[in-house]
Formats: C-alpha cells, structure tokens, sequence
C-alpha cells in the first residue's frame, strides 16, 4: 500500500481556504486518493475520495494533478469547528485495510 | 440513520484482568472492522469481518485479543489477560458491501473505546 506525506500540523484563521497537500509518490494504478476528519474523542470521518483530477462536495475539494503523486484537499473558508486532524490514504479497490498515516492537525484561530 | 456505536466509551482496569469491548455497526453493513491507536502511535488496523466471517485480522497484535461476530451483527473485541501497552483508543468501522455503491475504503468509524490498563 502506498505511503502518504503529509504537514504534520497547520495553523489558520476562520474565513481562510485552507490547502493541504500529501504527497504519494508510489501511488499504484488501482488506488484511490480518500481524505478523513478526526476531532478529539471522536472516530475518523469519511470526508472526500477521489482518482483524478477534481472532485467537489459540500464538505471540501480533492484536486489531484495528472501523475497523481500528490493530492491537494482544500477547505473553503474554515471556521474553528474545522480544527481537526485530517488523514490523507491511498488504497487500492480491493483493500479493505485503512492506513492511517500521523495526519496533519488543523488549528483555526479566530 | 444510527451510526456506528460502541460501548464501552471508558474503561480502567489492572493488568491482567479481561475486558471485552463491543460494536455496533450500521444497520445493513457487512463489512466490520477494530482499529486501534496505542498512545502516541498512529491509527492501525486490527482485523475485517465480512459478515460473520474474519476476512482479514492480520493487525491481531497476538492471542491475547479475540474478536468475534456471532450472527453477523455485533462484533466483540475481548483482551485478555489485559497488559499495560493494550492501553489506547480501539476504534470500530463498518461499511457496505461495494456493490451497494461505497468503496472499500470508504468506512465508517465508531467515537472509540478508550482502554486504560494499570
């Protein structure tokens, strides 16, 4: 299973974007790029997945560049309830094993 | 819809008692999973059911834990005897089947049993 990189932490302010990129330069043909969401006392949250390219919810947005060897979730405007740890993990389809790599812990300041 | 449940959300024992956490995943879902973080550490992956079955425990630390998921509902995670690295947060997913549409690696996760060992 591909090994992610990512900031260990980040610092924002509300109202800002914030961008956090992974890197996974050993990302294989098959694997998807997913993005979690922990808060303190609680179980990591499904967030965002994506392949290729841009995908969009109403939580956040995955872009992935054309040789997939890093991905980019970007947080419109965040508040202080996106102070969080965010995962960034590669796997393949037929995986069902989650690696969960140190994350990158979001502090959003007023 | 509820989502993942586990119980208990605390629990303080010595060492070399046995405790037994349990699972409740999301109705329908057959696929469920234990994870746990040992302080300090990152997040790592325990063992997979699929339905009642063990698809996957290759995270099975050793033979102290035992899981198990009688009927395909509930899962259970006994350790026994406790020792005081079992200490640390014990996460349980679930997710769907694929053909319903989720990935795999989509999963759904539990608020976590916190285990303290003395």
């Amino acid at each position: 299973l591909a090994k992610t990189t990512q900031p260990i932490s980040m610092d924002s302010y509300e109202g800002q974007e914030v961008n956090i990129t992974c890197s996974h330069n050993n990302i294989a043909t098959n694997d998807y790029i997913t993005w979690y969401q922990q808060f303190p006392s609680q179980g990591p949250r499904f967030i965002i997945q994506g392949y290729k390219t841009k995908v969009t919810n109403e939580v956040a947005s995955l872009f992935i560049p054309a040789d997939r060897k890093s991905s980019t979730l970007s947080l419109p405007r965040v508040s202080l309830s996106d102070t969080a740890v965010y995962y960034c993990l590669v796997a393949g389809g037929a995986t069902n094993k989650l690696i969960f790599g140190t994350g990158t812990l979001l502090a959003v300041q007023p | 819809e509820a989502g993942v449940t586990q119980f208990p959300s605390h629990s303080v024992i010595e060492k070399g008692q046995t405790v037994t956490l349990r699972c409740d995943p999301i109705s329908g879902h057959d696929n469920l999973y234990w994870y746990r973080r040992v302080m300090g550490k990152e997040i790592k992956f325990l063992l997979h059911f699929v339905k009642e079955s063990k698809q996957d425990e290759s995270g099975m630390p050793n033979n102290r834990f035992l899981a198990e998921r009688t009927g395909g509902t509930y899962s259970t995670l006994k350790v026994q005897p406790a020792e005081l690295e079992d200490s640390g947060v014990y996460f349980c997913a679930s997710s769907q089947d694929p053909r319903a549409g989720d990935r795999p690696d989509t999963q759904y996760f539990g608020p976590g049993t916190r285990l303290t060992v003395l």
